[in-house]
């Protein structure tokens, strides 16, 4: 089982600033399938990237994926007051859920 | 519009069965994998099981292995987890979620308590 290690566990900043998650697999990821979420309190997850680097339906162009093999990087750019939530990367090859990465307003 | 609603959750004794069910619209459900994911209290999301669109192909996660088993019905376009010997650690809400590379359509969740 591929193991996902998300880092920072908590990331304090400002409206405004540069949001840079990390997700770690302890194991290649094939073809990159590697998927991106955010939840905020209370809701449901909302898919943000697949395929590593591929914005989902609807999502700001602030959101950014990159990455292969086993080191992957959500970036948002410029922060919104919306945008304050726990973020989530997940393989499906098989399926994985790192522990997240809460983004709290500094 | 695209729509998953879950059903069925609620307290449950330990080593107790619970069916949940989830009604899909919007879509043709037909066309897609589905999900069950799962979040125990102040904890992160854990995938459950998933199913093919025609039901052929069903994988669960090591955790529920045994003990649960997803299902469809197409035609009623409704999703199913059937779980059985329920423990205190598999309280958590439930939620389904449409498979399209990345979960791209979730419900809003059902609660299942597990406790005596």
């Amino acid at each position: 089982e591929i193991v996902l290690t998300q880092s920072p566990g908590t990331l304090s900043l400002s409206p405004g600033e540069r949001a840079t998650l990390s997700c770690r697999a302890s194991q290649s990821v094939s073809s990159n399938y590697l998927a991106w979420y955010q939840q905020k309190l209370g809701q449901a997850p909302r898919l943000l990237i697949y395929r590593a680097s591929i914005r989902a339906t609807g999502i700001p162009d602030r959101f950014s994926g990159s990455g292969s093999g086993t080191d992957f990087t959500l970036t948002i750019s410029g922060l919104e007051a919306d945008d304050f939530a726990v973020y989530y990367c997940q393989q499906y090859s098989p399926w994985t859920f790192g522990q997240g990465t809460k983004v709290e307003i500094k | 519009q695209v729509q998953l609603v879950e059903s069925g959750g609620g307290l449950v004794k330990p080593g107790g069965s619970l069916r949940l069910s989830c009604a899909a619209s919007g879509f043709t459900f037909s066309d897609y994998y589905m999900t069950w994911i799962r979040q125990a209290p102040g904890k992160g999301l854990e995938w459950v099981a998933y199913i093919s669109q025609s039901g052929g192909a069903i994988y669960s996660s090591d955790s529920m292995k045994g003990r649960v088993t997803i299902s469809r019905d197409n035609a009623k376009n409704s999703l199913y987890l059937q779980m059985n010997s329920l423990r205190a650690e598999d309280t958590a809400v439930y939620y389904c979620a449409r498979w399209n590379e990345g979960m791209d359509v979730w419900g809003q969740g059902t609660t299942v308590t597990v406790s005596s």
